[in-house]
């Protein structure tokens, strides 16, 4: 399956600041996918991402909040702008794989203080 | 409204007994079903999947058996190891195949005591 690396692995920032969270997937993928686990949640989907188009971002999640760029086949970033405390959460990135299903990055844990 | 639903928050097995983890949801269009396993500051990893076309799956020490009529589905470890202490999230989607958005449960913390 597909190796992701994803970075930062963790961050504390302050109220009112952006962070940019780069994933970086070892093969082409068409899509890639964004994720939050809030505390003690599920994981819930941000948004796709598809090479050399918008990303379409789920109900509840706005492009102003969460932009995603998406430059090539095996890379993306998520920028959480104009964080506060409750952007606090681990945020993840992922690909689909047919056999494998979902292939997860490790995880970004955000703390916004 | 949760599609998926995992009721039990949490679980704990003594070390070669056998874990059931269980999972329902709601919608009757979800056609392929995922079990992923996550640790403490690491991403979740895959462990097994079915797709509705089947009542079970094994893998090692690892089944999955899905009730389509119940809706339900269950993730039996056997043996259970102290390394198998993670959070267990079910998963479904429509299909297998192509993309379509994959609905997670909130998970089960399993603790399997030596």
């Amino acid at each position: 399956s597909a190796v992701i690396s994803q970075k930062p692995s963790r961050d504390i920032c302050q109220r009112g600041t952006s962070l940019t969270i780069q994933c970086q997937v070892d093969s082409q993928v068409t899509m890639m996918f964004w994720y939050r686990q809030q505390p003690g949640q599920s994981l819930t989907l941000i948004a796709t991402a598809n090479q050399g188009s918008e990303a379409t971002y789920e109900s509840g999640f706005v492009i102003d909040k969460f932009p995603i760029s998406r430059p090539n086949l095996t890379f993306s970033t998520l920028t959480v702008s104009n964080m506060s405390p409750e952007d606090s959460s681990i945020y993840l990135c992922s690909v689909l794989r047919d056999v494998y299903g979902y292939t997860f990055g490790s995880g970004t844990r955000l703390t916004v203080v | 409204d949760q599609q998926v639903k995992q009721n039990s928050p949490s679980l704990s097995v003594q070390e070669g007994r056998i874990s059931i983890l269980n999972c329902d949801y709601t919608n009757s269009m979800f056609d392929y079903f995922l079990w992923y396993k996550k640790y403490p500051a690491e991403g979740p990893t895959f462990l097994i999947s079915i797709s509705s076309i089947k009542d079970k799956n094994e893998d090692g020490r690892f089944t999955v058996f899905l009730n389509k009529s119940a809706k339900h589905l269950s993730l039996h470890i056997v043996p259970s190891q102290p390394g198998d202490s993670a959070v267990y999230f079910c998963a479904a989607s429509r299909t297998k195949t192509s993309y379509d958005k994959v609905i997670f449960g909130p998970g089960t913390s399993l603790s399997v005591i030596p």
